[in-house]
């Protein structure tokens, strides 16, 4: 138990459709972060949250991506008209301990 | 631009032995370094870290070094044991708490 909970595990959708990932931090916390992983590249930086309040964006997250956290604890990731090159591993965390991030285990995504 | 880079895309490393895997950063202002460690099919899984104002930290079997003048970081572990077997990411935050990881380095330990 890593302490975040993210569903779906994997997915996998057709070139063109609209897919959803959802993280839950177990506990409270104020900040809630997404990255995303692609073969042989270290974790990136998607976006953040400090309570509901989305407060970064990197300019890897283009106009079809969309990020939520309604109530200041779960949050949503969407990806519209997803094409192949969003095919990675998404990652949600949140604060850790000395300075780190808890990761939870991710969603893999393939966009065939 | 890398920040992190990590330049040993794979490392070998006997049983029992010392592994030490290598980081180097470009931007002056991190004030907090971490390693990493990850296993297929899950998420990053913290290991150590180490405030900037330090130059070492260790953990049990992980060591880290912080050499600021050289903008270069290690960790080291000893002795080496076959679950240490995974890829291991570097990282730095900056003063907004944004974590920046490099590309990472494959340990794998021989028996």
């Amino acid at each position: 138990d890593t302490g975040v909970s993210q569903d779906p595990r994997h997915k996998i959708t057709k070139r063109g459709q609209n897919v959803t990932f959802r993280c839950d931090p177990i506990s409270e916390h104020n900040r809630l972060y997404w990255y995303r992983q692609t073969l042989g590249q270290g974790p990136e930086f998607l976006t953040y949250f400090q309570n509901e309040a989305q407060l970064e964006k990197s300019r890897l997250l283009s106009d079809r991506f969309s990020a939520e956290r309604p109530k200041g604890s779960f949050s949503t990731l969407e990806i519209q008209r997803t094409e192949q090159g969003d095919s990675a591993m998404y990652l949600c965390a949140r604060e850790g301990r000395m300075g780190g991030y808890t990761f939870g285990s991710g969603t893999r995504l393939t966009v065939v | 631009d890398q920040q992190v880079k990590q330049n040993s895309p794979s490392l070998s490393v006997q049983e029992g032995r010392i592994s030490i895997l290598n980081c180097d950063y470009t931007n002056s202002m991190f004030d907090y370094f971490l390693w990493y460690k990850k296993y297929p099919a899950e998420g990053p899984t913290f290991l150590i870290s180490i405030s900037s104002i330090k130059d070492k930290n260790e953990d049990g079997r992980f060591t880290v070094f912080l050499n600021k003048s050289a903008k270069h970081l290690s960790l080291h572990i000893v002795p080496s044991q076959p679950g240490d077997s995974a890829v291991y990411f570097c990282a730095a935050s900056d003063r907004d708490d944004k974590i920046i990881f490099g590309k990472g380095t494959r340990l794998h330990i021989l028996p």
